[in-house]
Formats: C-alpha cells, structure tokens, sequence
C-alpha cells in the first residue's frame, strides 16, 4: 500500500529565506511525482510534475527533485516571498491505475515579511 | 494550462436535501475525472474515480448510493450528494485527465456547509 509522508506538517521562515520541502513514498514504483500548492479555501495548483525517468524539475524559483531509490522528493523554493504562504503538497499516482492519486498531509507554509 | 471549473463555489443547505456539485473541464476532453474530500487540516481523499459513460468506480468505505456521480459528457462530471447530513460538510475538488497523460488538473473546489 502507498503511503506519502511530508514533514515538517508546518514551517515558517522570513522573507527572502531558502527552503526544503520533503515528502516520502513507501512504493518506489511510480509513474511520476506531483507538487501542487493550496491557498486556504481554494482548489490546487499544479506546481511541477517529475516523471519517474527525470531527476528534477524546475519553474522560476521552484526546483523538484525525485530519487526513485530512496523513495524521496524535495521541492526547493529560494528567495521565499510572503506571496509563496500556502500549503504545499506531493501526491504519487496509484499502482497502474493511471491517475489516481494518493497525497500527502501537506506542509504549510507562512513566509512573513 | 488545462483549465477545470466547479459549481457552485460554495453551498450552505439544510439538513436532508440533495446538493448537486458541477465539474467541467473548459478546454480539453475528460476521459477521466476524480472527486476528492477533504476536510479541514486535512489532506485529499479521493471518492470515486468516472469514466466518461460507465459507471463511478468508488473507493472502500465511501457509499455509492449517497453520492451519485454521472459523468455523461467529456467535459461534465456531477457529483449529487443525497440527503445530505452535518457530517457530509466538507471541501469538494474534483480534477480531470487527459486519455494518454499522466497530469491531474483540479476544480477550484466546492465548500459544503449542512446544518
């Protein structure tokens, strides 16, 4: 059965700050791996999408990285901005099912000003 | 990007009614379509995964009779939640797939409210 796990549930750090965002599968065998945001109240937004063949991903100031071995996928933010202040998750297809997709808990994620 | 829609955006009913939700994909064809829950502080659970004309496939644990899913177009999938009751206040998103690609493109979701 696949479970994702993201830590930290919560992070807050000053404007400008780089950070990590972590989130772990217990099935290596994915089809893809896909970071969306949230912003309270509202519906996701597709951030990046790392196929199973690709190590990383990258727009603006996001990077993605995927390591298939070690069941694990960062998303980098740099310069954080206020603007960046939501919750962010990672969610792995299902088997073969093609589509389904299982979540994270998400992190949330406060940059303050 | 693909673009999903929902409707209504946010909906406050009485306890017993039935609240039908919309979810259409704007500018591409939905072989699939997903409806997820989530409630506050939570994550994402998905409901049922629809098919353009068969039948919801729906996952353990979540009564097919009480949430009516149609999918009778490739751009409308309704999600009818019957008799609906407190407990059932909860965040609607559905998203949609493309026949062929792996990415999920999500509604804007639906805030139930049952009193």
């Amino acid at each position: 059965k696949q479970e994702v796990t993201q830590i930290p549930a919560a992070l807050s750090v000053p404007e400008g700050e780089n950070l990590v965002l972590n989130c772990s599968f217990t099935d290596s065998a994915i089809y893809n791996l896909q970071w969306f945001r949230q912003d309270p109240g509202k519906g996701l937004t597709s951030l990046l999408l790392i196929q199973s063949s690709q190590r990383e991903q990258t727009s603006g100031r996001l990077n993605a990285s995927l390591d298939k071995s070690s069941g694990r996928s960062t998303l980098y933010i740099a310069a954080s901005q206020p603007g960046d202040s939501a919750t962010y998750l990672c969610a792995v297809p299902f088997g073969n099912q093609g589509g389904k997709l299982i979540f994270g808990q998400g992190t949330e994620l406060s940059v303050k000003p | 990007g693909a673009v999903v829609s929902q409707h209504p955006s946010r909906v406050i009913c009485k306890s017993g009614t039935s609240v039908k939700i919309e979810c259409r994909s704007l500018d591409f064809q939905a072989t699939t379509m997903f409806w997820y829950r989530q409630f506050p502080k939570q994550s994402l659970m998905l409901m049922a995964t629809s098919n353009e004309g068969s039948k919801a496939t729906y996952e353990q644990g979540v009564e097919k009779d009480k949430f009516l899913i149609n999918h009778a177009s490739l751009t409308l999938s309704t999600l009818t939640v019957t008799s609906a009751h407190p407990e059932d206040s909860s965040f609607y998103i559905c998203s949609s797939r493309i026949r062929g690609y792996n990415e999920q493109f999500f509604g804007p979701g639906t805030r139930l409210t049952v009193l």
